[in-house]
């Protein structure tokens, strides 16, 4: 079971918004920033979002992530077929670990 | 070019030892912390252990501590992680994975996974 909960599917038609929940807690992203990682399918996942709201480099801005309080979303507006992926929300927690979501499962309908 | 390449994956008994290596290039390894993070298979992504850019700080999750020891060689550029009593829930696919700082703290973060080797502990 996942420190960070994450709803296990989400999916939407070309050109629709998806957005993807994260919830935590006060030790982790209550206190803490946010990452998102993108895994494609059979590959290694890829930094999309760090410091809860900043796009790594390259990443487009189709891709935002925001935060309040214990939970955290990311949004993919102008959904495309390349995004169909699994997408983990992280996190450091004040345990001294870093903690993962359970992932999200991107479907493009 | 970041790169990592992970090594030393294979099938292992319960109750067996493995030790797998990340040979990292493309930047300078000592100044940054580095972490593995394994995906059992169909699984998410879990945290294993972390280590500062010196070596001197090290991180465990609770599943593994005791069990696994991380430790770097930086004249060589590489990644260890030696793991014992491995379980047959050990079995995943284990990433090397940098850090974007040298402290091994809630500043800093991945930045570039390796691909990836596969651990597999059974009978």
């Amino acid at each position: 079971q996942s420190v960070l909960t994450q709803p296990p599917s989400a999916s939407g038609t070309p050109g629709q918004r998806v957005t993807i929940s994260c919830s935590g807690s006060s030790s982790n992203i209550g206190s803490n920033y946010v990452y998102w990682y993108q895994q494609l399918p059979g590959t290694a996942p890829k930094l999309l979002i760090y410091r809860s709201n900043q796009r790594s480099s390259g990443v487009p801005d189709r891709f935002s992530g925001s935060k309040s309080g214990t939970s955290a979303s990311l949004a993919i507006s102008g959904l495309r077929s390349e995004d169909e992926a699994d997408y983990y929300c992280a996190g450091w927690d004040d345990s001294l670990k870093w903690v993962f979501g359970g992932g999200t499962k991107v479907t493009v309908l | 070019e970041v790169q990592l390449l992970e090594s030393g994956g294979g099938l292992v008994q319960p109750g067996g030892s493995l030790r797998l290596s990340c040979a990292a290039s493309g930047f300078t390894f000592n100044d940054y912390a580095m972490s593995w993070v394994r995906q059992a298979p169909g699984e998410g992504l879990q945290w294993v252990s972390g280590i500062s850019g010196s070596g001197g700080g090290t991180y465990y999750a609770d599943s593994v501590k005791g069990r696994f020891t991380i430790s770097r060689d930086n004249s060589k550029n590489t990644l260890y992680l030696q793991m014992n009593s491995l379980r047959a829930e050990d079995t995943a696919v284990y990433y090397c994975a940098k850090d974007y700082r040298y402290y091994y703290d809630s500043y800093g973060y991945v930045d570039y996974w390796g691909q990836g080797t596969l651990v597999t502990v059974s009978s």
